[in-house]
């Protein structure tokens, strides 16, 4: 079954600390893996796509294969990065995204 | 280029009415998704669609639920006798080529 877990409903750092959301698929052959970004009132954007293998606001993401993982980081939280992040994994075919259950990350002061 | 616009933002509807969603797609793009998310939970596929055609409606409820992505003009969502478990925030996205998806400001249903 395809299937994207984000085991932390809440991560809660200060400012200055390092980040990581952890996101685990379950997909047999190669996944096309995303992150998606949805800040306090404010739409579902695309933060990052596995394939690019970019850094989009000092945020980084390796697909580890033999983890079956996704974990999204950044060395450094920054207040702006409160928001709800999730995973998503394209489905063979490119009909639709699977979702976990997002993260809300909040960073304090 | 403006993103995918969705209309309404907000709808409260009593049970047993219909609620209509509308969703138009960035400019060249003709694949449209729907979404819906339901409190604390991610979003669930329902739909996908390309002009005037359905694709995958496998997250679909057999009953009560349709869409349509006609060959003029947004694309529609149709709850007919919208029940209390229909509550929730309905999303749209499109995309040029089927990978990268954009997403709308969501519709919140409310039935009460």
């Amino acid at each position: 079954a395809q299937r994207v877990t984000q085991p932390e409903k809440l991560l809660s750092v200060f400012k200055g600390a390092p980040v990581e959301l952890k996101c685990n698929y379950s997909y047999s052959g190669s996944p096309e893996l995303f992150w998606y970004v949805q800040y306090s009132r404010q739409r579902l954007q695309l933060l990052l796509r596995h394939i690019s293998r970019e850094s989009i606001k000092g945020f980084t993401a390796d697909l580890n294969k033999g983890e079956t993982s996704f974990h999204l980081k950044k060395p450094f939280a920054q207040e702006e990065d409160s928001a709800m992040y999730y995973c998503a994994l394209l489905s063979g075919g490119y009909n639709k995204l699977i979702f976990g259950a997002g993260t809300r990350l909040a960073v304090h002061p | 280029n403006a993103g995918v616009m969705q209309n309404p933002r907000h709808l409260v509807r009593r049970r047993g009415q219909e609620a209509r969603l509308r969703c138009s797609p960035m400019k060249g793009h003709s694949h449209v998704y729907w979404y819906r998310q339901l409190p604390e939970e991610g979003l669930k596929f329902m739909v996908y669609l390309q002009k005037e055609n359905i694709i995958d409606e496998s997250g679909m409820p057999k009953e009560r639920f349709s869409a349509e992505f006609p060959k003029e003009g947004p694309s529609i969502l149709r709850i007919q006798q919208v029940v209390r478990g229909d509550s929730a925030a309905y999303f749209c996205a499109s995309s040029r080529d089927g990978y990268e998806q954009y997403f709308g400001p969501g519709t919140r249903l409310t039935v009460t």
